[in-house]
């Protein structure tokens, strides 16, 4: 079976741009969530969705959205690009999405590099 | 706030050596816990879990106890292996919560 995948696996971008990152869940799961992870650092919460609505946000600014599919594949549109924004996105599926203790299954991710 | 605490790293063994990568977490209620793993150019990949305190996680010959009175959940593995060469990310979720909030990471180094 296959796994979560990402698309596209690098990125480069300017300050001021926008950029969507695209991810296909297992299939079957219906929830996906976002995360970012900076060098160095352990992955950031962005965004949870179930069933095509948002279960949960983290701490991030209003440049940052999504969405899901009812395929319940996801987008991730980032706008007004920062240097900060430089990471890795990560996006994780799972079965039910309902409890944190469902077993998340992330892909491989996307490196956003912003200059 | 709810955190993820881990020792920092690198952390360099031979094989076949003794391995442990402490955690600690800060939570309010009483959160689930994770160790994953990221290989090189992967992403992550659940390792084990534990659900309430005094369980026992286990896979691949790691192993992490969920310690509510110390509130730690460290990683050990008695036998490392050079393809156990990783990054470690300790983590916690909240029942009822739709976040996971990872530490900062533990890479091992196994040389053979």
């Amino acid at each position: 079976d296959a796994g979560v995948t990402q698309s596209p696996t690098h990125l480069i971008k300017t300050r001021g741009q926008q950029v969507t990152l695209r991810c296909s869940p297992i299939s079957g799961h219906k929830s996906v969530s976002w995360y970012q992870q900076v060098l160095g650092q352990g992955p950031q919460f962005i965004f949870q969705y179930y069933e095509k609505e948002e279960r949960g946000r983290g701490n991030f600014p209003d440049r940052f959205s999504a969405r899901q599919f009812p395929n319940y594949s996801s987008e991730l549109n980032v706008n007004a690009l920062l240097l900060g924004d430089s990471a890795l996105y990560l996006c994780a599926s799972s079965n039910l999405g309902r409890e944190v203790t469902d077993t998340q299954y992330f892909g491989p991710g996307t490196r956003l590099t912003v200059l | 706030g709810n955190s993820v605490t881990q020792m920092e790293g690198p952390v360099t063994l031979s094989e076949e050596a003794f391995l442990t990568i402490n955690c600690t977490y800060t939570a309010t209620g009483y959160p689930s816990l994770f160790w994953y793993v990221q290989y090189p150019g992967e992403g992550l990949q659940l390792l084990l879990k534990a659900t309430k305190a005094d369980d026992k996680g286990s896979n691949k010959g790691f192993e992490a106890t969920y310690r509510k009175e110390t509130t730690s959940f460290h990683l050990e593995k008695g036998s490392v292996q050079v393809s156990d060469s990783a990054v470690y990310f300790c983590a916690l979720g909240l029942t009822g919560g739709f976040k996971t909030i990872f530490g900062a990471g533990t890479r091992l180094f196994v040389k053979a």
